[in-house]
């Protein structure tokens, strides 16, 4: 069973701090990773994805990916109230292809004023 | 707009009912998906299609049915709803392939909240 652990959380940071995500995975093959926030009762929205290893920034996040550690990483910089979600990873199965990603239970961030 | 649409927003029905979940994308993609949320337990995916009239099983797919007869729909059916079938489903959809960026992630619909009792 392909898994992808995440911390439960809930993490709480000031705002204006840096909020720091954690997920791991199982299938050492996986090549495509995604990071996901839902907003309470909503669907979940993409964020970024990352294929190789190293960091890609897109404004205030950052997506990490170490693939010999089977670790991937969501860091947001100057944490907005706004940004209070559940942050989701989800791992593609290994293969190469998009598609049947697992899923992590999710990571609950608060950002507190 | 690129969206998936998803209906009914919200669904009460009674155990052994038949119902339909609609599901429409309009971004001609190939690949879609329809997930179950349930608390402590994450996302689960229930059936996959990588295109029309191919469609498969994903990791809970007992009590469901799809079908794929058109590139733009995926209906998700309960023949007979039972109430461990409570929950928050989302359709999603994506470009299929082994190609890299953001659009090779999944679109989700808004999501269906299910009751059954």
């Amino acid at each position: 069973q392909k898994e992808v652990e995440q911390n439960s959380g809930p993490l709480s940071v000031p705002e204006g701090a840096i909020a720091s995500l954690n997920c791991t995975y199982s299938d050492r093959g996986s090549q495509s990773f995604f990071w996901y926030r839902q907003y309470s009762g909503k669907s979940p929205e993409l964020i970024m994805s990352i294929y190789s290893n190293g960091d890609k920034e897109d404004g205030r996040f950052t997506a990490q990916l170490n693939k010999a550690s089977q670790y991937v990483s969501l860091l947001i910089r100057d944490s907005q109230p706004s940004d209070s979600a559940t942050y989701l990873c989800a791992v593609n199965d290994g293969g190469g292809s998009n598609y049947k990603l697992t899923f992590g239970k999710g990571t609950l961030l608060t950002v507190n004023p | 707009e690129a969206q998936v649409t998803q209906n009914p927003r919200y669904l009460i029905t009674v155990t052994g009912k038949k119902l339909t979940v609609t599901c429409s994308q309009n971004m001609n993609h190939e690949y879609m998906s329809w997930y179950r949320q349930d608390p402590g337990l994450g996302l689960r995916q229930i059936y996959y299609s990588m295109n029309v009239e191919v469609t498969d099983k994903g990791d809970v797919p007992e009590g469901y049915k799809v079908s794929r007869k058109e590139k733009r729909n995926f209906p998700l059916i309960l023949e007979s709803p039972s109430p461990n079938q409570t929950s928050l489903y989302f359709c999603a959809s994506s470009l299929l392939g082994q190609g890299r960026g953001d659009n090779y992630g999944y679109t989700f619909g808004s999501g269906t909240r299910l009751t059954v009792v």
